[in-house]
């Protein structure tokens, strides 16, 4: 059973444009949920997280939306650059990020020159 | 400030043998979270260690195993190797006792199994 889903395993913005990359979840007690970008050969960076108590929270050009009734959160790039491309992880915790990380598939974002 | 160290880079083993993978946490951090992540797929948690004990375990069988010591660093044991134990091992470090800290990632042990 999947409780984060990353529904696009692959997406392509032209440079200085928007990235939108969604991820979904089920589980209603996860409370603490976070982004990390992985390069190849490399672990898995932290970018930003968000508590259930807010619906946004933002950290220079990355900002992250949650929507608890859809069970539902985003990340907006904005703007976009070629430092970017590489894979995105939606990740999500209960007990507020004491509890074990559950990560979704991942989607590779490709910025385009 | 170092990071999240893990030891060694690579490793090849053949079915049936035992490995030990390495992992020194984040400077400050107390809680050490072991991963494994096969290709394409996101990480999966393995298990969890806060004061030298195991505090959380994913489902993984008996044969993965693990240990923390006083100084925060960690093993994770491998026994009776399967094919399908190939993988990437990430480990990861946390403050144990505060509330919305996210976990910092190592690079990752990458274990081929013939």
């Amino acid at each position: 059973d999947q409780q984060v889903k990353q529904n696009s395993p692959s997406l392509s913005v032209q440079e200085g444009r928007i990235s939108i990359l969604n991820c979904d979840y089920t589980n209603s007690m996860f409370d603490y949920f976070l982004w990390y970008k992985k390069y190849p050969a490399e672990g898995p960076t932290f970018l930003i997280s968000i508590s259930s108590i807010k619906d946004k929270n933002e950290d220079g050009r990355f900002t992250v939306f949650l929507n608890k009734s859809a069970k539902h959160l985003s990340l907006h790039i904005v703007p976009s650059q070629p430092g970017d491309s590489a894979v995105y992880f939606c990740a999500a915790s209960e007990d507020f990020g004491n509890e074990k990380l559950t990560f979704g598939t991942g989607t590779r974002l490709t910025i385009i020159p | 400030d170092a990071g999240v160290t893990q030891s060694p880079t690579h490793l090849i083993k053949t079915r049936g043998q035992q490995v030990t993978l390495r992992c020194s946490p984040k400077s400050g951090h107390d809680t050490v979270s072991w991963y494994q992540q096969a290709l394409g797929q996101g990480p999966q948690f393995i298990f969890q260690y806060y004061e030298e004990e195991e505090r959380q375990r994913g489902n993984f069988p008996d044969r993965f195993s693990g240990h923390q010591f006083p100084n925060y660093s960690s093993e994770l044991n491998v026994n009776a190797l399967l094919l399908g134990d190939s993988a990437l091992y990430l480990c990861a470090s946390s403050f144990g006792q505060r509330l919305n800290q996210p976990q910092h990632f190592g690079d990752g042990t990458r274990l081929s199994i013939l």
